[in-house]
């Protein structure tokens, strides 16, 4: 059973800092997705990384995905309260489904 | 495509009633997945269907749980004799396997409460 492990498990910022939360596993994997989850609602896909050392950027957003696979960052710039929300990992690996970690919640206060 | 619906939103039953949860995904998306999310968690994995074939059932999925995807479409949740432990949020997302990456589409979720 892969262990996945997302970090830090709470962050709250002001608006205009910047941070950074990251997604651990003793697995490799095939590709990894992030995803943001607002309450009341189911996530919503924000990006899917394939190849080992990838960066993508969507907008104020940077991921990474570890050289090896196994791991991945995702960089916030100048957050915003809108940015607010639980930040979930789900990698793919041998198995069809997806597998998330318990997820970062992350407040920015206006 | 107006995405992924399920329904009810919101569930409120009393211990040992049955509950059954519709999901109707994406329409030319052939996976549908159900999940089921707790407080302070992230989602776990119950099942998933590749057009009305019910592929894998996760260990979580017990008895009392049934799942079914008729026609290839639309899929129901049932949970008989319901118990507290079973409040939660259950998620269906559905996909398509034939385009890499497999985005997958979550809908809004049921919100269920044992009382």
């Amino acid at each position: 059973t892969q262990l996945l492990e997302q970090s830090p498990q709470f962050l709250s910022i002001q608006e205009g800092e910047n941070l950074t939360v990251y997604c651990n596993s003793s697995s490799v994997f095939s590709s990894l997705q992030w995803y943001r989850q607002e309450p009341g609602e189911g996530p919503v896909l924000l990006v899917t990384v394939v190849t080992g050392g990838e960066v993508k950027k969507l907008k104020r957003l940077t991921f990474q995905f570890g050289d090896a696979r196994k791991d991945s960052s995702l960089h916030i710039t100048a957050a915003q309260p809108g940015d607010t929300g639980l930040y979930l990992c789900a990698p793919e690996g041998g198995s069809e489904k997806l597998v998330f970690g318990k997820g970062t919640k992350l407040t920015v206060n206006p | 495509d107006t995405g992924v619906s399920q329904d009810p939103r919101h569930k409120i039953t009393k211990r040992g009633q049955n509950v059954t949860f519709r999901c109707d995904p994406i329409s030319e998306h052939n996976r549908l997945y159900w999940y089921r999310q707790t407080l302070g968690q992230g989602p776990e994995f119950l099942t998933y269907f590749q057009n009305e074939a019910q592929l894998e059932k996760s260990r979580l999925l017990s008895d009392r749980f049934s799942a079914e995807r008729p026609k290839g479409s639309f899929s129901t949740l049932e949970i008989q004799r319901t118990e507290q432990g079973d409040s939660a949020m259950y998620l269906c997302a559905s996909s398509r396997r034939d385009l890499f990456p497999y985005g997958y589409t979550f809908g809004s979720g049921t919100r269920l409460t044992v009382v």
